[in-house]
């Protein structure tokens, strides 16, 4: 069972630069979400898509865009990355309500 | 909006004690779920418990129990008989039902929990 894939684990970043953090899941989830977890900070929510085709802006969007490309795949993309944005990205998703939220095993990105 | 509040950045408990976590949340919707995370040292989140807001009845896991107060706001964790292995972070969160503010899941600022042998 793969659950959440999120590629990469690891990425460092010249300020300016751009990437995509991409993830995947197999378990036929409906919602997916993206969080940044900082020192002292928990676990915020930047962008989450309810559904396969939706997508709304979370508690620190901006700096960040979000493509559902299908019910599997929800893509997280810094246009251009600042020190800021360093920090440990999850993708998790679930089925809604009461249901238990997977999370992928997270990406340390450091931007310098 | 919601809004998930833990107060308590660090505890640590002696190895076979009780060590309860405190969360309180903010909200003016009347369905929801509650969960406790886990987050060793490895970075995996693990689910711990969850309650259902309409449901009175406290949730209970093995060595892990939780006092929900919907008037009150508040949803602790109460861990029994400490082990090494519960040494962690603690992520307190709420998952909004269909509310004004969407369906998603929002996480407190966590509780980094120390079991000392």
């Amino acid at each position: 069972n793969a659950g959440v894939t999120q590629t990469p684990k690891f990425q460092v970043l010249k300020t300016g630069q751009s990437m995509t953090l991409q993830c995947a899941q197999d378990m036929n989830h409906n919602s997916m979400y993206w969080y940044r977890q900082d020192p002292g900070m928990g676990l915020r929510l930047i962008y989450y898509s309810a559904s396969e085709g939706t997508t709304d802006k979370g508690e620190v969007p901006n700096g960040y865009n979000v493509s559902r490309l299908n019910k599997r795949e929800f893509s997280l993309r810094l246009e251009s990355a600042a020190p800021s944005q360093t920090s440990v990205y999850f993708c998790a998703s679930d089925r809604g309500g009461n249901t238990e939220a997977f999370f992928g095993q997270g990406t340390r990105l450091t931007v310098v | 909006a919601q809004t998930v509040t833990q107060s308590q950045p660090e505890m640590s408990v002696q190895e076979a004690e009780t060590v309860t976590l405190s969360c309180t949340y903010d909200t003016s919707e009347s369905n929801y779920y509650l969960f406790w995370y886990k987050q060793p040292p490895s970075r995996q989140m693990i689910l711990v418990i969850r309650q259902e807001a309409y449901k009175q009845q406290n949730a209970t896991e093995n060595r892990f129990s939780v006092n929900f107060q919907k008037a009150a706001k508040s949803f602790s964790l109460k861990i029994s008989d400490s082990q090494l292995g519960d040494t962690a972070m603690y992520f307190c969160a709420f998952y909004n039902l269909a509310g004004s503010s969407g369906d998603k899941l929002t996480f407190g600022t966590g509780t980094r929990l120390a079991v000392r042998p």
